[in-house]
This record gives C-alpha cells, structure tokens and sequence, in this order.
C-alpha cells in the first residue's frame, strides 16, 4: 500500500513569511510524528499526534510553530515568519498506536533566504 | 537521562569489511532499541530492532548486539557493500502515558568503499 507522503518536497521561502508543510500517513496509522532534522544532524522530536489531538508539543522550538490534524489523517506544520534557522528537512512519520516502528515519508526540504 | 549516545559520527569501510556502530543509554525505561536507515533524500527506515531481554539479534548481514548491564548496544554489518552506504540512527523507545516516545542518536555517517 501507500506510504506516508509529504507535500511539497521543497520549499524555498523567504525570511519573515508563513510556510504550511503537510504529510499524509499511512492509512489506518493512528499516530503522527513530526520531526526537524538539520543538515548532517539527528532527529529533533517536534509534536506527536495521536488521533487528532496533540498529548506531547514539547519539542515545538517557539510559538512560530504549530500544528494540526483532521480526520485522524492529513496534518498540516505552520512555521509563521520563518528565520534561517528554520531551514531544515521536516519529516512526518506516522505508527500504529504504541508500536515502536515509526514509518518515514521523504521530507520536505525548506529553505529561508 | 533521555540521551542515546552514538559513535563514530562517521565511518568509512572497505567493501567486505564489517562496520560497526555502538550506542550508549542511562534511562532504564527503555524497552525497545531500534535501528534506523536513511539514504539521502529519504525518510529514515527501521532496519532491525532488540528488546533488553535478548543478548543478540541477527537478520542477514545485519546484527544488534546488546549488553544491558553495561547500557550499550551495537550493531554490525557484516561484509559491508557499497549499497549500505547511509546513514545510520540507534533509538531507544519507552512508554509515556498514551505514547510511545524514540529518544534518537546523532547518527552516524558510514562510506563503504569498493
């Protein structure tokens, strides 16, 4: 079946402007991830979803960051007035619930001139 | 502590050759260790995992080593490939409340020479 799919694949944006990424999970996944990861850098946690509501934020750098999901499917990250420091690949994963295998989608590469 | 500890940052291997990687843990909450695999430009894949009640684990070339009393775990690559060239992530997964958390390593960056 599909896998999880993340729209665009690159985005370049300039500093100051919002930006909306968007994964769509695989289907019947009741848990999404989000994450940050900087060039040559780990994983950096962001938000987890389970069903449509958000138990764990924490890892959301700053109030420019929010997140949202509907349906129990497609989930949209809002960076509101991007910086530099924002450019990094975005990666969604999404899991069945308490499983420890998270499956990845491509990312989305984003870029603030 | 919430840290997964991962070295080297990168490798580089003759093909043929084993690579191995090596991670370090303090929470014993964790239950589950698993490794990652990313090619550039993909999202990381989960390539083999362990829980703490088993010393050793193997698929193919692929083998996680796991020493609980010492809190490390490795994994090897037997005659490495030049295809196995990617990047490489050790987790460790726990429990929290409704959630299953990944803490990740750095990672780390193996080159397989032909």
């Amino acid at each position: 079946g599909a896998g999880v799919s993340q729209s665009p694949s690159n985005k370049v944006t300039e500093k100051g402007k919002d930006v909306e990424l968007r994964c769509d999970p695989i289907s019947g996944h009741t848990a999404l991830y989000w994450y940050r990861q900087r060039l040559g850098q780990g994983l950096e946690f962001l938000i987890y979803f389970q069903g449509n509501s958000a138990p764990d934020k924490s890892g959301l750098p700053s109030d420019r960051f929010s997140a949202e999901r509907t349906g129990e499917s497609v989930s949209t990250l809002t960076i509101q007035r991007t910086q530099q420091e924002d450019s990094a690949v975005y990666l969604c994963a999404s899991s069945q619930s308490l499983t420890y295998e998270q499956y990845f989608g491509p990312g989305t590469r984003l870029t603030v001139t | 502590q919430q840290q997964v500890k991962q070295s080297p940052q990168s490798l580089i291997v003759q093909k043929g050759g084993i690579s191995i990687i090596n991670c370090a843990y303090e929470n014993t909450a964790f239950d589950y260790f698993p490794w990652y695999q990313q090619f550039p430009g993909k999202g990381p894949a989960l390539l083999i995992a362990i829980r703490p009640d088993v010393s050793e684990k193997k698929e193919g070339r692929f083998t996680i080593s796991f020493n609980k009393s010492a809190k490390q775990f490795s994994l090897h690559i037997m005659d490495s490939q030049p295809g196995d060239s990617a990047t490489y992530f050790c987790a460790a997964s726990y429990h929290a409340g409704n959630n299953r958390k990944l803490i990740w390593g750095l990672g780390t960056s193996l080159a397989v020479n032909p």
